[in-house]
C-alpha cells in the first residue's frame, strides 16, 4: 500500500509561535486533506488541496500541495491553546480510490 | 447541514461477543467509509461504499467484520467474534462522490471500543 511519513510525531511550543508540519508519499496523490483531531472525537477537515502547487489559508492555518505532488505542508501561525490536539494529513491518488492517513503530528502549547 | 452521525459513542464488551456500530451520513453523500483508528495512529481504511455497492474492502477482516449499506444511506459495521485487538476507535465518513473535489471526506465523532 501507500506509505506516508508525517513529521514531526509531536511538537511542544510556547504560545504566539508558529508551527510546520509535513507530510510526504512515496508515490503521486491528487488531493492532500489536513484534519485536526481533538481527543474522544472525530477528524474536523481544515484545508483540502487539489492542485499541485495550490496554496491555501484558513484563518490562521496555510497548507500547500508540494509541486512533485509527493508532500504537503501545513504551517500554523501566532499558536494559541486552542491548536493543541493531532493533525493528520491524508493523500488520495485517484487510481487507487482511497485515501492513506498519516500517524498524526500531535500539538501542545504551552499558555 | 447535519453532520455524520454515530452510534453509540462508546462499547465495552468482552472477546468473543458481537458488536454492531451505526452511522448516518451527511445527506446526499454517495460515498461512505469506515475506518478503525487504534490509539496513537493515523485512521485506516476498512471498507469504502459508493450508494450501496462496496468500493473496497481490501482491509477488512472479513472472517470476523461485516459492513453493509443495504439502501445506500446509513451503514451497519459488525464485528463478530471480537478480539482484544479490535479495541479501537470505529469512525465513520462520507463524500458527496468518491473523485476530484467532491471527495473530501467529513467524519463521524467515533464509536470507541474497547474489548476485555
Amino acid at each position: 500500500g501507500q506509505q506516508l511519513n508525517q513529521s514531526p510525531q509531536s511538537m511542544f511550543i510556547q504560545e504566539g509561535e508558529d508551527v510546520s508540519m509535513n507530510c510526504t508519499s512515496s508515490s503521486i496523490f491528487n488531493t492532500w486533506l489536513w484534519y485536526k483531531q481533538d481527543p474522544g472525537e472525530g477528524p474536523v477537515l481544515l484545508i483540502a488541496l487539489y492542485k499541485a502547487g495550490e496554496l491555501t489559508s484558513n484563518g490562521r492555518l496555510t497548507a500547500q500541495f508540494g509541486i512533485t505532488r509527493k508532500d504537503s505542508f501545513l504551517n500554523i501561525s501566532a499558536s494559541i491553546p486552542s491548536d493543541v490536539g493531532i493533525y493528520f494529513c491524508a493523500g488520495q491518488n485517484y487510481n487507487f480510490n482511497k485515501f492513506y492517513f498519516g500517524s498524526g503530528t500531535k500539538l501542545n502549547v504551552k499558555p | 447541514e447535519a453532520g455524520v452521525a454515530q452510534s453509540p459513542r462508546y462499547k465495552i464488551i468482552e472477546k468473543r461477543q458481537s458488536v454492531a456500530f451505526w452511522c448516518n451520513p451527511i445527506s446526499g453523500h454517495a460515498t461512505l467509509y469506515w475506518y478503525q483508528q487504534i490509539l496513537g495512529q493515523g485512521p485506516k481504511l476498512l471498507i469504502q461504499f459508493q450508494n450501496n455497492g462496496v468500493v473496497d474492502d481490501s482491509q477488512l477482516p472479513k472472517d470476523r467484520f461485516s459492513a453493509e449499506r443495504l439502501k445506500g444511506v446509513d451503514s451497519t459495521l459488525k464485528i463478530q467474534p471480537a478480539k482484544l485487538e479490535d479495541s479501537a476507535v470505529y469512525l465513520c465518513a462520507s463524500s458527496l462522490m468518491a473523485g476530484g473535489r467532491t471527495n473530501t471526506q467529513y467524519f463521524g465523532p467515533g464509536t470507541r471500543l474497547t474489548v476485555l
